[in-house]
């Protein structure tokens, strides 16, 4: 079955212009969440959403922001962009429940550049 | 707040040398644990899990042990290959969300 699908895997951007990266779940997975990665801060968790809403959300400036639909697909959009946001982005994705040790799978990733 | 501490890196080993490297946690209540690989270029991938105390995780030679009196996920294999070589994240998740907290992971090369 087809895993997490990010795009675009690749994009660069210039400063104060704004971004929207997408991403379509594992078929049947409710939940997604959105991960930033970067060389000095490491994995950090952006936000969650789970049946259209945000369940969940990081320490992250309101610049960022994510929306899903009623097919379960996400997208995060950033704006005013600048060069910090620099990085790759994950999305990864779940059934959702509330049972413990819920696998949380991820895409390969969209790389993000601001020149 | 919840916090999972790695053994620093760059790890850098002999193919069928033994490989441990070490994870600590922080945490209220019973988290799961996690180890995921990153291999270059690409996303994260699980590479074996524990939901409980005094679980054993395994997956393709790996294998981790949930220690809650100690709160150590350290992840082991007895024999490495190159094909090993990756970024290791360790990570841990409450019951409930859907939220992982990493450490900063730890660069594994392997030398044929």
């Amino acid at each position: 079955k087809a895993g997490v699908t990010q795009t675009p895997r690749y994009l660069i951007k210039t400063r104060g212009q704004q971004v929207t990266l997408s991403c379509s779940p594992i078929s049947g997975h409710r939940s997604v969440s959105w991960y930033q990665q970067t060389p000095g801060q490491g994995l950090q968790f952006l936000f969650e959403y789970f049946s259209e809403t945000q369940r969940n959300k990081g320490n992250f400036p309101g610049r960022f922001s994510g929306r899903q639909f009623s097919n379960s697909r996400s997208e995060m959009n950033v704006s005013t962009l600048e060069l910090g946001d620099s990085a790759l982005y994950l999305c990864a994705s779940s059934f959702g429940d509330t049972s413990s040790g819920n696998t949380i799978y991820f895409g390969e990733g969209s790389w993000l550049t601001v020149v | 707040g919840d916090s999972v501490t790695q053994m620093e890196g760059p790890v850098t080993l002999s193919e069928e040398a033994c490989l441990t490297i070490n994870c600590t946690y922080t945490a209220t209540g019973y988290p799961s644990l996690f180890w995921y690989v990153q291999y270059p270029g690409e996303g994260l991938q699980l590479l074996l899990k524990a939901t409980k105390a005094d679980d054993k995780g395994s997956n393709k030679g790996f294998e981790a042990t949930y220690r809650k009196e100690t709160t150590s996920f350290h992840l082991e294999k007895g024999s490495v290959q190159v094909s090993d070589s990756a970024v290791y994240f360790c990570a841990l998740s409450h019951q409930g969300a859907q939220k992982l907290v990493f450490g900063q992971g730890t660069r594994l090369t392997i030398n044929p």
